[in-house]
């Protein structure tokens, strides 16, 4: 079955813009998480969505949001961009019910100039 | 709070050496632990959790509750080992749904 998929790949934005980025998970699966990746701070949890529910959020400001669709699909957020921001930002998907596997996408790698 | 820490960034080894990953964590109650590896060009997939108690890849990994560590070991390492290794945690805070990643260990394996 297709993987997770995130698009787009790369984007370019300029600080005080806005962003959004796009993640539909394994079929099946209902639960979206979103992590930071930097080469400073490592990979840092975002926040969880299932079935259309935050489930769970990690300490981002409220800058960074997101949400989920029916469909599981999964948008998230980055308003006011800062140069900070730059990063690599990966989804993962899971069942979502104990302890599952987490499948991640190849990311989307976010630079802001 | 819950913390996981990889004291190596890098840990350069030659092919047919034993490897050892480090991995000591922090966490109130019952975590489950694992470790995700990331290929050159690749995304990050999981290597192994503690539950399971599989050797994938010839890699295994022991969950030591009393030292708090969950180090990841190869007899004998290959060339095609060389990957970002991460060690990670979830817990029932969370409901086993997040994960808490250390900042990871390079592995380079030579000829």
């Amino acid at each position: 079955k297709a993987g997770v998929t995130q698009t787009p790949r790369y984007l370019i934005k300029t600080r005080g813009q806005q962003v959004t980025l796009s993640c539909s998970p394994i079929s099946g699966h209902r639960s979206v998480s979103w992590y930071q990746q930097t080469p400073g701070q490592g990979l840092q949890f975002l926040f969880e969505y299932f079935s259309e529910t935050q489930r769970n959020k990690g300490n981002f400001p409220g800058r960074f949001s997101g949400r989920q669709f029916s469909n599981s699909r999964s948008e998230m957020n980055v308003s006011t961009l800062e140069l900070g921001d730059s990063a690599l930002y990966l989804c993962a998907s899971s069942g979502g019910t104990g302890n599952t596997e987490a499948f991640f996408g190849q990311g989307t790698r976010l630079t802001v100039v | 709070a819950q913390r996981v820490t990889q004291p190596e960034k890098l840990l350069s080894v030659f092919k047919g050496a034993p490897v050892e990953l480090k991995c000591n964590y922090s966490y109130s109650g019952s975590p489950e632990l694992f470790w995700y590896v990331q290929y050159s060009r690749q995304r990050l997939q999981l290597l192994l959790r503690h539950i399971s108690r599989e050797s994938i890849k010839g890699f295994t990994a022991d969950l030591n509750k009393g030292e708090t560590s969950f180090h990841l070991k190869k007899p004998f390492a290959q060339e095609e080992d060389s990957a970002m290794y991460y060690c990670a945690l979830s817990g029932p805070n969370s409901g086993y749904s997040t994960l808490t990643f250390g900042k990871g260990t390079m592995l380079l394996v030579s000829p």
